[in-house]
């Protein structure tokens, strides 16, 4: 099986471009989530979406990071205009739904970012 | 805003020594508890998952749960080199419609030959 597909793995920008990223999860995941670990801390979740939905985006800097999942299946992160503070590991994982039974996070390796 | 909290380490330990890690979380009700191993460089990769309060083993690995206490912990038996990663603990948030995981930053365990 397939596990979560992230691309591209490296991406280093000035700051106040802008960059984005592509996460398929695993075949058949509803929920799908984007984290964001900075150097030496744990994933911090962004955003999580339940098929196309958005469940919880509270932690999302609306200002300069939007994601969408379109169709319920890939998603992209999108930071514009990027800031230094942004530089991290931007880490997609995917879930058979939200219950506790199903509720095991599979990630992907992640797309690190570099803003110069 | 929930917390977990973990020792930062370096976690230095000899090879076929007992590696104890540590954890604590701030949210009463949460219900579900995991371990995930995260080598440098790599993403996480879920190696234990506990949700009853007591011991659960499997293999090396034994996860323990108190929820009196808001503590859970990971004891890694006869460590290996291989062993040497961070170890991240991750506590479950429930709300309306969603089912998430708050991690914490992470102990670093270094296994000694």
């Amino acid at each position: 099986e397939a596990g979560v597909a992230q691309s591209p793995r490296y991406k280093i920008i000035e700051k106040r471009q802008s960059v984005a990223f592509w996460c398929n999860p695993i075949s058949g995941h509803a929920t799908l989530y984007w984290y964001q670990q900075i150097l030496g801390q744990g994933p911090k979740l962004l955003i999580q979406f339940q098929n196309n939905g958005v469940v919880d985006d509270s932690q999302l800097p609306k200002d300069r990071f939007s994601a969408e999942r379109l169709k319920g299946v890939d998603s992209t992160l999108k930071i514009q205009p990027a800031k230094l503070e942004d530089s991290a590991v931007y880490l997609c994982a995917s879930s058979l739904d939200i219950t506790q039974e199903n509720g095991e996070l599979f990630f992907g390796e992640g797309s690190r970012l570099t803003v110069l | 805003q929930k917390e977990v909290e973990q020792n930062s380490g370096p976690l230095s330990v000899p090879e076929g020594a007992i590696a104890s890690l540590n954890c604590t979380y701030s949210d009463r009700v949460s219900q579900s508890f995991f371990w995930y191993r995260q080598y440098s460089g790599k993403s996480p990769e879920l190696i234990m998952s506990i949700y009853s309060n007591g011991d659960k083993e499997d293999g090396r690995f034994t996860a323990q749960l108190n929820k009196a206490s808001q503590y859970v912990s990971l004891l890694i038996r006869d460590s290996q080199p291989s062993d040497s990663a961070t170890y991240l603990c991750a506590v479950e948030e429930s709300g309306a419609g969603s089912y998430q995981l708050t991690f914490g930053k992470g102990t670093k365990l270094s296994v000694i030959p």
